[in-house]
């Protein structure tokens, strides 16, 4: 079941940054956020994830807001290769529920502009 | 690090044969390994979750007799499609986590197109 709402598509102008947003209104305090994004016929890549603190890597920024029930995947300059569809996960720690399952939703496929 | 490959890239067979894909965890050993299955323009959809040394857990609705799962060792899983019809063809993923609760890497994917 989607657990998360992401908007369908977004432009971002190459050397800006791309800010994708994602609802997860309905997470629990064991659920994490995941981020990955699939480039056209080629396997999802990992971004980043965080349970509640903001969280910083070479790739993006994750911000979650305070009540954890929204957060937002940061590219700080979006270049062409940034194109992608974009996945906001919520998972459960699967020592919690014996399932480490990812349910890729729709997405939201974001096309970086020259 | 964190890098997953797959074998082949793509591939096209015929109707009643069977092929098989390789999924490989090159700088990591991973305990746990998933099979995804992705559509034209859908979303990823989980197959089947394999341990290695153990029996895969196939999703509810796939069939295992049909998609059979080896995870012989840390660093490989194989899928083999048996008897393929032109339905299964699709883009098949492979993920790899170090363990059960790790994050999943994902493999860039094998198209297979059955004629």
């Amino acid at each position: 079941d989607a657990k998360t709402t992401q908007p369908t598509s977004m432009d971002c102008a190459e050397g800006r940054a791309a800010n994708l947003p994602c609802n997860h209104s309905t997470i629990s305090g064991n659920e994490y956020v995941y981020w990955y994004r699939q480039i056209h016929s080629q396997g999802p890549q990992y971004i980043i994830h965080g349970l509640k603190n903001n969280e910083t890597n070479e790739m993006a920024s994750l911000i979650i807001t305070e009540d954890r029930k929204s957060s937002t995947l940061i590219l700080p300059h979006a270049t062409l290769r940034d194109t992608a569809v974009y996945y906001c996960i919520v998972r459960v720690a699967p020592l919690q529920t014996g399932a480490n399952n990812l349910f890729f939703g729709t997405g939201t496929r974001l096309t970086v502009i020259p | 690090g964190a890098v997953v490959s797959q074998h082949p890239s793509w591939v096209i067979c015929k109707s009643g044969t069977s092929v098989k894909i390789e999924c490989r965890s090159l700088d990591f050993q991973a305990t746990t390994m998933f099979w995804y299955r992705q559509f034209p323009k859908q979303s990823l959809m989980l197959m089947a979750t394999s341990n290695e040394g153990s029996k895969a857990t196939y999703e509810q609705g796939v069939e295992k007799d049909k998609f059979l799962i080896n995870h012989a060792s840390l660093t490989l899983s194989t899928l083999t499609v048996t008897s393929a019809h032109p339905e299964d063809s699709s883009f098949y993923i492979c993920s790899a986590s170090i363990d059960f609760t790790d994050t999943q890497y994902f493999g860039p994917g094998t198209r297979l197109t059955v004629l």
